[in-house]
């Protein structure tokens, strides 16, 4: 069975500064991971996702996430915030079938 | 390409009522998914269908909520009676394929009073 789990579930960053959501994961087999952001009122959109290969992945809107076997993780990175990055952000793994297991998702506040 | 559609975008009903909520997916995409995203929780997998057979209905509560896909294209999700814990968001997502990007449509919100 799969599971994810985000540390944070509010984070807040000043515009301009480095925006990082952590994501931890258990998987029993080779892990597909994704991040989806999702603003107010609107369905999931997907950022990023790592399914084989290189584990530095570069998504839209300038965000990237690195996928660490060693330590389960699969962070998500922007160098710079935007307001307009301001959403909630998912962390999932999917397991057989293609089905998806979402953490419980981090808010991402940024201040002007 | 058109998005998937969802509707109604919300729904307000007492417990013990019945409510369906509608999905077209995105066209030509075989597999179609329902979720339930509970406020403050990410989306948690209800139903999974492939074509107009179930994948996977694992975590469908079944003795009240039930789901359709006639012909293999729209999707029919309904609960029968409802009770305060189904208040939610209630996603729609559809992909080419079981390998292939999941796209969700913009949800359901239902509350239940």
């Amino acid at each position: 069975a799969q599971s994810v789990t985000q540390l944070g579930s509010h984070v807040s960053v000043s515009e301009g500064a480095l925006v990082l959501l952590r994501c931890n994961y258990s998987s029993s087999v080779p892990p597909y991971l994704f991040w989806y952001v999702q603003y107010p009122n609107q369905g999931l959109q997907l950022l990023l996702k790592y399914t084989t290969g290189a584990t530095l992945v570069k998504g839209i809107n300038g965000f990237e996430a690195e996928f660490k076997k060693s330590e389960t993780s699969f962070h998500l990175t922007k160098p710079s915030a935007h307001m307009s990055d301001a959403a909630e952000y998912f962390c999932a793994v999917e397991g057989a079938g293609n089905m998806l297991t979402f953490g419980g998702g981090t808010r991402l506040m940024v201040k002007p | 390409e058109a998005g998937v559609a969802q509707s109604p975008r919300y729904k307000i009903i007492e417990k013990r009522q019945s409510v369906a909520f509608w999905c077209n997916p995105i066209s030509g995409h075989a597999t179609l998914y329902w979720y339930q995203q509970i406020l403050g929780q990410g989306p948690k997998l209800l139903i999974q269908f492939q074509n107009n057979g179930v994948v996977d209905d694992s975590q469908l509560p079944k003795d009240r909520f039930s789901a359709e896909r006639l012909k293999g294209v729209d999707s029919t999700l309904k609960i029968q009676p409802a009770k305060l814990e189904d208040s939610a968001v209630y996603l729609c997502a559809s992909s080419h394929g079981l390998i292939y990007e999941q796209y969700f449509g913009p949800g359901t919100r239902l509350t239940v009073t």
